[in-house]
């Protein structure tokens, strides 16, 4: 089945570390995003790429960082630079890098800061 | 930047109780329409989508939305939620075809 798997489900961090999220897609799609999801707040979008090599911020990007070496992986690195990092991340991704799309989420990475 | 407003935050119903969840968006030019699913403990998914065409949209399980230009709303409907409607749901909108901004959500609680 194509779909989006996020790792891992919950992970759990120290202050001070930093911390890789990771997301791949075999739906051979073009462009991929990152979300925090954060409860009363919706989804504000961290980062998205819409080709390989070539990422932009989002709304939230401070403290985080990603990287798009290959068109199915997406990882997100969550700095030690993140003030709040305890959060629900959503990777989700789109077939084209614009045109009328319709966003494919996965289950979701929980990280908790101690 | 874009902002989507849900003016409700938690919503409790009865079972064949009819449901309005009302979504309004700031951008004034061409966007496509939104409203996502989350059931509790599953991925979010698409309820139904508005690109262009009858501003009437129907989606998954009897849900429809309309979009309405000039009061810039898109507000989902269902005649008679069940108690398998309880979940949370988010509007979003996507403005020159890459970037979607989400609502803050609206929590549905259906009674049975």
């Amino acid at each position: 089945d194509g779909g989006i798997t996020q790792s891992p489900k919950y992970l759990f961090r120290k202050e001070g570390q930093n911390v890789t999220l990771s997301c791949e897609q075999n739906l051979n799609h073009d462009a991929m995003y990152w979300y925090r999801q954060d409860p009363g707040q919706g989804l504000r979008l961290i980062y998205y790429s819409q080709i390989v090599n070539d990422f932009q911020k989002g709304d939230i990007a401070e403290g985080y960082s990603v990287s798009r070496e290959k068109k199915e992986s997406f990882p997100l690195t969550v700095t030690s630079a993140q003030k709040n990092p305890t959060a629900f991340y959503l990777c989700a991704s789109t077939p084209w890098a614009s045109g009328a799309n319709v966003l494919t989420f996965g289950a979701g990475s929980r990280l908790t800061v101690l | 930047a874009q902002s989507v407003s849900q003016h409700n935050h938690h919503v409790i119903l009865s079972e064949a109780a009819s449901l309005e969840l009302g979504c309004n968006y700031s951008y004034g030019g061409t966007v496509n329409l939104f409203w996502y699913v989350q059931y509790p403990g599953q991925h979010l998914q698409l309820l139904l989508k508005y690109f262009s065409g009858d501003p009437l949209v129907k989606g998954i399980k009897g849900f429809e939305a309309e979009f309405i230009k000039s009061k810039f709303s898109f507000n989902l409907r269902k005649p008679s939620v069940q108690w398998s409607d309880t979940a949370e749901y988010f509007c979003a909108v996507n403005e020159n075809f890459n970037k979607f901004y989400f609502g803050s959500g609206t929590k549905l609680n259906v009674k049975p």
